[in-house]
């Protein structure tokens, strides 16, 4: 089946620094999605990405599809206590129905 | 108002016994899904299902079975519960066709917790 690999695993980080992750994978992708999880509660959808190439923003976050479908990125600027969570990307090809979720990154902002 | 409910929150029973997690989204999206969240906080799906058809089933032991009673309900029945079952499951739920097919509300989860 399609495998994501999302790096880091975790992040420690000062509070206002920037944060980058991503997704790779080994198979092309037509739709990227990136969730955040709070503690005790479900992912909820922080964006979508639709088009190869394309760069979109949510506040402090932005995201982009990379070129060759097969790997996306998140960003976070000026991180705050509140970004603290599990950050998954999600991966899906129409043709098989399902997202493919990545093993999630998980962000600690020291105040 | 709650998009995507489950009931219970938290379920902790002993090994062998059979338990249902009940899951409603009143979104009304066509396809619903269950997942596992295991300690490690990996993300598995486990089961689609579409205007109450199931459509994916990811190798999950037959002792569980998702029933849609409806499309706005998709319930999960596990039998002979094991230690292993222990986790968070997920209910979620998303549009049919187009675009916004793609993304997924979730639920809060319910913790299980085998003993």
């Amino acid at each position: 089946g399609q495998q994501l690999n999302q790096s880091p695993q975790s992040m420690f980080i000062q509070e206002g620094e920037d944060v980058s992750m991503n997704c790779t994978s080994s198979s092309i992708f037509n739709t990227w999605l990136w969730y955040k999880q709070d503690p005790g509660e479900g992912p909820v959808l922080l964006i979508a990405l639709y088009k190869a190439g394309e760069l979109t923003s949510n506040g402090r976050l932005t995201a982009q599809f990379g070129i060759t479908r097969k790997d996306s990125f998140l960003n976070i600027s000026a991180s705050i206590p509140s970004d603290v969570g599990i950050y998954f990307c999600a991966g899906l090809n129409t043709n098989a129905g399902k997202s493919t979720f990545g093993d999630g990154t998980t962000l600690t902002v020291k105040p | 108002d709650t998009a995507v409910s489950q009931t219970p929150k938290y379920l902790v029973t002993q090994m062998g016994n059979d338990k249902s997690i009940k899951c409603e989204q009143n979104l009304g999206h066509d396809t619903m899904y269950w997942y596992k969240q295991d300690s490690k906080k990996f993300l598995k799906i486990m089961f689609s299902y579409n205007n109450k058809e199931l459509i994916i089933n990811e190798t999950v032991p037959n002792r569980f079975s998702p029933k849609s009673p409806d499309k706005a309900h998709l319930n999960l029945h596990i039998n002979s519960l094991e230690l292993g079952d222990s986790a968070v499951y997920f209910c979620a739920s998303s549009r049919q066709g187009g675009r916004l097919s793609n993304e997924q509300f979730f639920g809060p989860g319910t913790r299980l917790t085998v003993l």
